[in-house]
């Protein structure tokens, strides 16, 4: 069992372009979530899919944006990147249910310039 | 206030020392989980708890529902311990709401 894989795992872009950034979940889980840990910062929360949709958002704004494929495989999308974009970027997988276990990856190390 | 305290933020103690983090919620919670971060950024599920004691190797994780309450306990700590741990806790969101973290630093 790979468990949870990202990538890429480094990536540099320049302030206004657009990032795609791809997961694919431990084996068996269809929920996925999407975390954005700054510099020195705890985990925020940017938002969760199961079942190819949305289910729950945090405070993040319209530039990030996400999609679930039918094979639980999930991308985060973001556009017109800031200089405040750049971060950590953390999935994370679990089963269905508000107390499963949280599997994460080892996340994407995001710089914009 | 944060809806999850960490205590204490930095701690370094010395190889073969008994570590304890705190870690108090406000708000109600489905589980707690806590997690630890190596330098890079990964981080590893240890524990999710919703009662009582769980214990893995040398780590045991304690959680007390009334007090809202729960500690990470390191026995005969290493310098591989050292990493930040994290302490969450799941809500009815679905979501996990997130401790500061703890920097432990294990000295040989």
């Amino acid at each position: 069992d790979a468990g949870v894989t990202q990538s890429p795992t480094h990536l540099i872009k320049t302030r206004g372009q657009q990032v795609t950034l791809r997961c694919s979940p431990k084996s068996g889980h269809d929920t996925v979530s999407w975390y954005q840990q700054a510099l020195g910062q705890g985990p925020q929360f940017i938002f969760q899919y199961y079942e190819e949709e949305e289910r729950q958002r945090g405070n993040f704004p319209d530039r990030f944006s996400g999609h679930q494929f039918p094979n639980y495989s999930s991308e985060l999308n973001v556009n017109a990147l800031l200089l405040g974009d750049s971060a950590l970027y953390l999935c994370a997988s679990s089963l269905p249910g508000e107390s499963t276990e949280a599997f994460f990856g080892q996340g994407t190390r995001l710089t914009v310039v | 206030k944060n809806e999850v305290e960490q205590s204490p933020q930095n701690l370094t103690a010395q190889e073969g020392e008994f570590i304890t983090i705190n870690c108090s919620y406000s708000v109600g919670i489905s589980a707690l989980h806590w997690l630890q971060q190596h330098p890079g950024g990964g981080i590893v599920s240890l524990f999710m708890l919703s009662s009582g004691k769980k214990k893995h190797g040398r780590l045991i994780a304690t959680i007390n529902i009334q007090e809202k309450h729960s500690s990470l306990h390191i026995t005969a700590s290493h310098p591989r311990d050292s990493a930040v741990y994290i302490c969450a806790v799941s809500d009815s969101n679905y979501q996990l709401i997130w401790g500061a973290g703890t920097k432990l630093i294990i000295k040989p």
